[in-house]
């Protein structure tokens, strides 16, 4: 059964970081795309960022560009996620998507994990 | 504000059908047949129902179904059951940043 497991949420204040991971299971890990999505209290699901199966294209949302930086390691089937410079409207529950295709355009998220809660506050 | 325009609630009975709309605009659902639809229950983990507009996964049932026509795309959801209760969320591809944009979601009520 393919499964991923997000950790390293938590609470933090604001300017912080935080260091998510994902640690992913039932598949071959370094053929497919990977993503975080994450889901503000009381919205709607926004993509955060996304990287392909060797890590050679990169894309990050407007909100989160040069603040966030996506990486993976493929030999321990983990995909990470460094948060910098946390701000209040970071704070959401955050999932690990798996693509469907080895390029994190174009293709869809077929497996997702249950998240891992980011609160920033003071 | 989405990218992507969604009703907020959709409501039906059980044996009907309902339909959920999904309205962008050219750079996104209109441009590219990379639209895919989540199922999102309360507290569980979204699943993909459709993807490239109208392909179902492995395991998801043929009641789903999706199509597009010009920036609107649309999931339809016959013989409504108790379980298919949740919200729903569209996505596409976009070919502006941030590349990948989601609809608000679609609060489905089963009356």
């Amino acid at each position: 059964e393919m499964q991923l497991v997000e950790s390293g949420g938590g609470l933090v204040q604001p300017g912080r970081s935080l260091r998510l991971s994902c640690a992913a299971s039932g598949f071959t890990f370094d053929d497919y795309a990977m993503h975080w999505v994450r889901q503000s209290p009381g919205k709607g699901l926004e993509w955060v960022s996304g990287l392909s199966w060797n890590s050679g294209n990169i894309g990050y949302a407007d909100s989160v560009k040069g603040r966030f930086t996506i990486s993976r390691d493929n030999a321990k089937n983990s995909l990470f996620l460094q948060m910098n410079s946390l701000r209040a409207e970071d704070t959401a529950l955050y999932y690990c998507a798996k693509g469907q295709g080895t390029s994190y355009t174009h293709y869809a998220m077929d497996v997702w994990g249950q998240g891992t809660t980011v609160t920033v506050s003071s | 504000q989405s990218a992507l325009t969604q009703p907020a609630s959709v409501s039906g009975s059980p044996g009907q059908s309902i339909t959920i709309s999904c309205t962008g605009t050219i750079s996104d659902v209109g441009g590219y047949d990379y639209v895919s639809w989540y199922q999102h229950p309360p507290g569980k983990a979204p699943k993909l129902m459709i993807f490239d507009v109208s392909n179902r996964p492995s395991g998801i049932s043929n009641r789903f179904s999706g199509s597009k026509s010009g920036n609107t795309a649309s999931l339809t959801i016959s013989g409504l059951q108790a379980e298919d209760e949740g919200d729903y969320y569209c996505s596409s591809y976009t070919s502006n940043s941030p590349y990948w944009v989601f609809g608000g979601g679609t609060k489905l009520t089963v009356l």
